[in-house]
């Protein structure tokens, strides 16, 4: 079965500054991969989604993701992080909506 | 349009005691799912439907009951809680159950059981 690992419990940054989290993830196939963000009391909210095509995938709120088949790697980036994008953040995978596989979560904190 | 909604919030059972969770959601939605949410684990699908009068097994069946009578309900049930079923439980719906149609998430339900 699929698998995701998120290597980085929780991650701190200064607002302004770049982040990268990191996903890997083990599949068989042609992979299905997802970014999704929890704020605080919230649902999961889809950021960004990679299927086929564009190694490089644009999200909502200014993130973007890069597939690296060789690596198995699907990290979130996003070049200057606000004081709103503190939240968790999973990675998952999967072949359909009844077949995903979550990762465990990035926590992340925003300083000032 | 509100979404998905779930009730209720908060919830503080004792061991052996019985609830129901109820989903709802407005978007038309065929599929229907249940998770729970531990902590360093992510998501875990408890059950899903793909349409009104069918359910089916995700990765943590066990202890769990489900019915979805109505296309825009999806209760989720405790026949006798258990303290290993504290947790977060999340519900989502979808479109179609392909990776392509996109889960929409309620807030949760945060349960407790002593």
């Amino acid at each position: 079965a699929q698998s995701v690992t998120q290597p980085d419990i929780h991650i701190t940054v200064s607002e302004g500054a770049s982040l990268e989290l990191r996903c890997n993830y083990s599949y068989g196939a042609t992979p299905y991969l997802f970014w999704y963000v929890q704020s605080p009391g919230q649902g999961l909210q889809l950021l960004l989604k990679y299927f086929s095509g564009d190694t490089l995938v644009q999200g909502i709120k200014g993130f973007e993701a890069e597939f690296k088949r060789s690596q198995s790697s699907f990290n979130l980036r996003k070049p200057s992080v606000h004081w709103s994008d503190a939240a968790e953040y999973f990675c998952a995978v999967g072949a359909g909506n009844n077949d995903m596989r979550f990762g465990a979560g990035t926590r992340l904190t925003v300083k000032p | 349009n509100a979404g998905v909604t779930q009730t209720p919030k908060f919830r503080v059972l004792k061991t052996g005691q019985s609830m129901t969770l109820l989903c709802a959601q407005d978007m038309n939605h065929e599929y229907m799912y249940w998770y729970r949410q531990d902590p360093g684990m992510g998501l875990r699908l408890i059950h899903y439907s793909v349409g009104e009068g069918t359910t089916a097994k995700g990765e943590v069946p066990d202890g769990y009951n489900v019915s979805r009578l109505k296309k825009q309900n999806f209760l989720l049930g405790l026949e006798s809680a258990a303290p290993s079923q504290t947790s977060v439980y999340f519900c989502a719906s979808s479109y179609g159950g392909r990776a392509t149609d996109t889960q929409y998430f309620g807030p949760g339900t945060r349960l407790t059981v002593l």
